[in-house]
């Protein structure tokens, strides 16, 4: 079946540590992107990549980065840098923006710091 | 700053009625324009995409594109209770490259 997998479900982070989220996608999709939503909020977009090995910031990006070095794979590190991390994570992908420009998401990592 | 707008509700509907959702854009030359579904604890679901003025309708669902007055709506109709969830607008605007703006989201109540 083709879809978006995040890894892990739920993570606990202590302070200062940094903690990496997967998201893997056999959509063969050009573009992944990164958001966060708070409790009762939408969703803020934190990186997105429209290729592979190049990415650019959201509107959220502090405290948070990204590589892209596979078509299928978009990891996000939560870093000691970002103060207030506890929030649920979401990655998406897209194929060409032209043709099919909807976005699918994973299932979501919530992250816990403790 | 471009923008997207939702009244956050809760919305409540009697079951078997019509649940109409709204949201305002502030970019005219938007082109784009998506519902996701979203129930408590999940991850967005795509139920509706649209780009041209007018109506699109899938199944019980219809969403509305005016792109002069910057708005697009999602009609529910014949609501369930299964349709109870948090409803987000998002857009893609131009020049934004391939990247959606969400809304805060309506949540929808659809009461037996």
């Amino acid at each position: 079946d083709g879809g978006i997998t995040q890894s892990p479900k739920y993570l606990f982070r202590k302070e200062g540590q940094n903690v990496t989220l997967s998201c893997e996608q056999n959509l063969n999709h050009d573009a992944m992107y990164w958001y966060r939503q708070d409790p009762g909020q939408g969703l803020r977009l934190i990186y997105y990549s429209q290729i592979v090995n190049d990415f650019q910031k959201g509107d959220i990006a502090e405290g948070y980065s990204v590589s892209r070095e596979k078509k299928e794979s978009f990891p996000l590190t939560v870093t000691s840098a970002q103060k207030n991390p506890t929030a649920f994570y979401l990655c998406a992908s897209s194929d060409s923006p032209r043709d099919r420009p909807e976005a699918f998401f994973g299932q979501g990592t919530r992250l816990t710091v403790v | 700053q471009k923008e997207v707008e939702q009244n956050s509700g809760p919305l409540s509907v009697p079951e078997g009625a019509i649940a109409s959702l709204n949201c305002t854009y502030s970019d005219r030359g938007s082109q784009s324009f998506f519902w996701y579904r979203q129930y408590s604890g999940k991850s967005p679901e795509l139920i509706m995409s649209i780009y041209s003025n007018g109506d699109k309708e899938d199944g019980r669902f219809t969403a509305q594109l005016n792109k002069a007055s910057q708005y697009v709506s999602l009609l529910i109709r014949d609501s369930q209770p299964s349709d109870s969830a948090t409803y987000l607008c998002a857009v893609r605007f131009s020049g934004g490259g391939n990247k959606l703006t969400f809304g805060t989201g309506t949540q929808l109540k659809v009461e037996l």
